[in-house]
Formats: structure tokens, C-alpha cells, sequence
């Protein structure tokens, strides 16, 4: 089992819907969690990180912590063909002391105007 | 702004060949990383340094190697250029381990 899974996708939705982006982690020690977005030929920007359950709001996004069952996502609200991107997810540890990310494969987001 | 900058952005090279791809960032972080991007592999850690004088191995490092002589430079090292290493290559920092990683804009080698 991976460590940090995602779909793939791509996840297709029509402009001003609602996208939402799903990520499971296998180790319970996780405990700081992170989304990047990448377009393509670009590098991962942190758009949102979450480190206590419940929901955090930052704009048109919000992340979604459940530590209980193990998931993270990431909602995105009025949905742009400028959020067309892949979307990581990446965790780390209690026993990873500096920060080592532990990333998913990503999930392609295309949003059709 | 502070920042985090890779040089060179394209680089190719022949198989063989000693390659330095370099890395260094203003914000004073004291934790740094090298990634390498694939299809189909996500972005997997090389090495990574918690700080000056420190370095440790990731989960592909094979091949690679780094020194860490101050808080701003990671440089990443192919000791002898092979085909399998033509990758885009990422630099990150974070000033805790708990921080979010900040990337740089990446490398992409060519190794002929």
C-alpha cells in the first residue's frame, strides 16, 4: 500500500462547480498535510497546509482534515479553467523530525469553461 | 523577496560527465531538499540536509551526492551522468519541519 494515495483523474468539471480533490495517508503518525498545485512544465506552489481535524478556509479553497480516518482533501470552490492543474497531496511524520514530505502521485484537475 | 533559485534551468549533457546542479535560497531555512520528477513516479527525494554540514540520503539516491557548507547552498552532484538520470530536478526548503516546503523553479537534465 501506498503511502500517500491520490486519484489520478483527470477529474473533470464543468467551470464554477465545485472540484474536490481526496488524498488517503497509511501512517497514523502523520501529523502536518499539504497541498501543492503544479501546472504543467512548473513547480509544486503550497496553496494550502492543515495540520489540526476539521476545515480550513482560504479563499475559493478549503482543506479537510480527518485524522480518524485517514484522509485529506481539498475543496475548490467556483472552479476556473486557471485551476486546471495537478494537485498533490503530501504529509509528514511525527518520527520525521525535519520536514521530509512523503507526496501522492497527484490528481489532475481540468475545469471546462 | 526572499526566494529560492536553481541554476541552470536546462542542462545537457553526455553520459560519463560530472553534472553540479545548483541550489540557493534567501530565507535563511535551515532544512533543504532535491527531488527528481518522472512520469508516472511523483516527485521522489534525493537527499536532503537539515542543516550546514548535515546531509542525508532519500529514497533515490544512488548516484547522487550533496554538501551542505552554508544555511543558502545545497548543491546536487551526478557523479557520472547516466541516461536513467534525465529527470526535472527540484530544490525545496522549509525552516521546520513542521513548515511548508517552498520550491524552486527546477532543472530539467538532458543525459545523451
Amino acid at each position: 500500500q501506498k503511502e500517500v494515495e491520490q486519484n489520478s483523474g483527470p477529474l473533470s468539471v464543468p467551470e464554477g462547480a465545485i472540484a474536490s480533490l481526496n488524498c488517503t495517508y497509511s501512517d497514523r503518525g502523520s501529523q502536518s498535510f499539504f497541498w501543492y498545485r503544479q501546472y504543467s512544465g512548473k513547480s509544486p506552489e503550497l496553496i494550502m497546509f492543515i495540520y489540526s481535524n476539521g476545515d480550513k478556509e482560504d479563499g475559493r479553497f478549503t482543506a479537510q482534515l480527518n485524522k480518524a480516518s485517514q484522509y485529506v482533501s481539498l475543496l475548490i470552490r467556483d472552479s476556473q479553467p486557471s485551476d486546471s492543474a495537478t494537485y498533490l497531496c503530501a504529509v509528514t511524520t511525527i518520527y520525521n523530525q525535519g520536514g521530509k514530505l512523503i507526496f501522492g502521485q497527484g490528481t489532475e484537475l481540468s475545469v471546462k469553461p | 523577496d526572499a526566494e529560492i533559485t536553481q541554476s541552470p534551468r536546462h542542462k545537457i549533457t553526455e553520459t560519463g560527465r560530472q553534472v553540479t546542479l545548483a541550489c540557493h535560497q534567501t530565507w535563511n531555512h535551515n532544512n533543504m531538499f532535491w527531488y527528481r520528477q518522472d512520469l508516472g513516479h511523483g516527485l521522489r527525494l534525493i537527499h536532503y540536509s537539515y542543516g550546514v554540514q548535515d546531509t542525508n540520503k532519500g529514497e533515490v539516491s544512488d548516484g547522487y551526492s550533496v554538501s551542505r557548507s552554508n544555511t543558502e547552498d545545497l548543491p546536487l552532484t551526478l557523479e557520472s551522468a547516466a541516461s536513467s538520470q534525465t529527470s526535472v530536478y527540484f530544490c525545496a526548503s522549509s525552516a521546520t519541519g513542521s513548515q511548508p516546503q517552498h520550491f524552486g523553479d527546477g532543472t530539467r537534465l538532458s543525459i545523451l
